[in-house]
């Protein structure tokens, strides 16, 4: 069973181009997070949500808890920014010490 | 800015042989986790650890792995006999706290491959 579904799969864009990545999920959460995946393998955090929206530089993500679905989109998208990127959540069943479900990416390439 | 970091980057070895991949979280940071990700697959949970002990481990975390926080500083995950499956990449993180609202910071990863 797939607990985070992550769509797209592989995404490839125009430099300049607005992108939204999207992240659904089937169990209750505590926490949302989206994370980068470089191409060496390296894991950075980028957001972590409970609710409403969170913004850093060009990057948006937003949250509905009712809807169980979160988004997260790259304004003036950027080569730099060809990345995996991972929706990982902290489902509310499981124990206290904040292990993560993960999805299974979105590649995204962006084409200068 | 503080970071977690692991050693070795890459680690080869025999089918049969233990590994120990190493970590050292972030120094103000009291919970530990390690995951895996096999090539192609999506990031799974391992183990948890906060004051010396496991607090959570996932179906992947059988009698073969083990984990240890030796020294104050370091952060290690042992498996005993490496299969050929446990060819992945290693990641430890580490938090300041517990619980849902505590942002895990992520290491660069172990590449752990088993002939």
């Amino acid at each position: 069973k797939n607990e985070v579904e992550q769509s797209p799969q592989n995404l490839t864009a125009q430099e300049g181009e607005f992108i939204t990545i999207n992240c659904s999920y089937s169990v209750g959460i505590s926490a949302l997070h989206w994370l980068q995946q470089h191409p060496g393998g390296g894991i950075v955090s980028l957001f972590m949500l409970s609710s409403g929206k969170k913004k850093h530089g060009r990057l948006i993500a937003t949250i509905n808890i009712q809807e169980k679905h979160s988004s997260l989109h790259i304004t003036a998208s950027h080569p730099r920014d060809s990345a995996v990127y991972i929706c990982a959540v902290r489902s509310i069943y499981g124990g206290s010490q904040g292990n993560l479900i993960f999805g299974k990416g979105t590649k995204l390439s962006v084409k200068p | 800015e503080p970071e977690v970091t692991q050693t070795p980057s890459h680690q080869v070895t025999q089918m049969g042989q233990e590994v120990i991949l190493r970590c050292v979280p972030i120094s103000n940071h009291l919970y530990f986790y390690w995951y895996r990700q096999i090539l192609g697959q999506k990031v799974e949970f391992l183990v948890s650890f906060y004051n010396n002990e496991i607090s959570e481990k996932s179906e992947i975390f059988d009698d073969q792995f083990s984990v240890e926080r030796p020294d104050g500083s370091n952060f290690t995950l042992k498996i005993r006999s490496t299969k050929l499956e446990d060819s992945a990449m290693y990641f430890c993180a580490s938090s300041e706290g517990a619980g849902a609202l505590r942002e895990q910071f992520f290491g660069p990863g172990t590449r752990l491959t088993v002939l």
